[in-house]
């Protein structure tokens, strides 16, 4: 398989709460990150996490970690219209290694 | 200010034709990334660039893909005798430094389409 996965679709409704999930296959990784992309745009950082964490929050963002399960995802509360785009789960494990491994990209849809 | 800036945006050409992406990094960032994002695919890592230090070119899907970094700052990408496959957008990104807890700041990308 993929050394990082995530579901390619999400719908929620605005107001609602949205959970992209994300899978990676490297034990060893160290960092995980989520990245925004909106149409027409470059990749935007939005946070990320050491593996030493379980969960950071961050307004209406929050990520968790689940490291036994190599299980990572990004919830974004009272999501809102403009939150619609594109999420990249990556991993990358550290060092001079910087070989960042990215998703497929969760297109999230967010209905009036 | 002013972010990493990629150029063409788009570009078309033909099979077998060479062409040559470019990158501007931010100003002071002295490391650099190419990566390519081919539809429903998720990013691949191709090449980045540490100051003056040999670039790592592992990640470089086969030798019809170089690139070079002039003085440490702007980039260029250039794919040889291109194939169908290569059509993708390529992204380009620079960080302050070299280590994953500096971030990556993302260009728009240019996209390729090889007919």
């Amino acid at each position: 398989g993929e050394d990082v996965e995530q579901s390619l679709f999400l719908s929620v409704r605005e107001g609602d709460s949205s959970v992209i999930n994300c899978t990676y296959t490297d034990s060893s990784s160290t960092y995980l990150y989520w990245y925004k992309q909106e149409p027409g745009a470059g990749l935007q950082l939005l946070t990320y996490i050491f593996s030493n964490m379980d969960m950071k929050q961050d307004q209406r963002l929050t990520v968790l970690l689940n490291k036994k399960d190599k299980h990572l995802s990004l919830r974004i509360a009272d999501t809102q219209t403009g939150d619609s785009a594109i999420y990249f789960c990556a991993a990358s494990k550290g060092g001079n290694n910087n070989d960042m491994r990215f998703g497929a990209g969760t297109r999230l849809t967010v209905k009036p | 200010g002013a972010g990493v800036s990629q150029s063409p945006s788009n570009k078309v050409t033909e099979k077998g034709k060479d062409v040559e992406l470019r990158c501007d990094p931010i100003s002071g960032h002295t490391a650099l990334y190419w990566y390519r994002q081919s539809l429903g695919q998720g990013l691949e890592f191709l090449i980045y660039f540490q100051g003056n230090s040999a670039p790592d070119k592992s990640g470089l899907p086969s030798d019809r893909f170089s690139a070079e970094r002039t003085g440490g700052s702007v980039s260029t990408l250039t794919i040889q005798r291109t194939q169908q496959e290569d059509s993708a957008v390529y992204l380009c990104a620079s960080s302050l430094g070299f280590s994953p807890g500096y971030e990556q700041y993302f260009g728009p990308g240019t996209r390729l389409t090889v007919t």
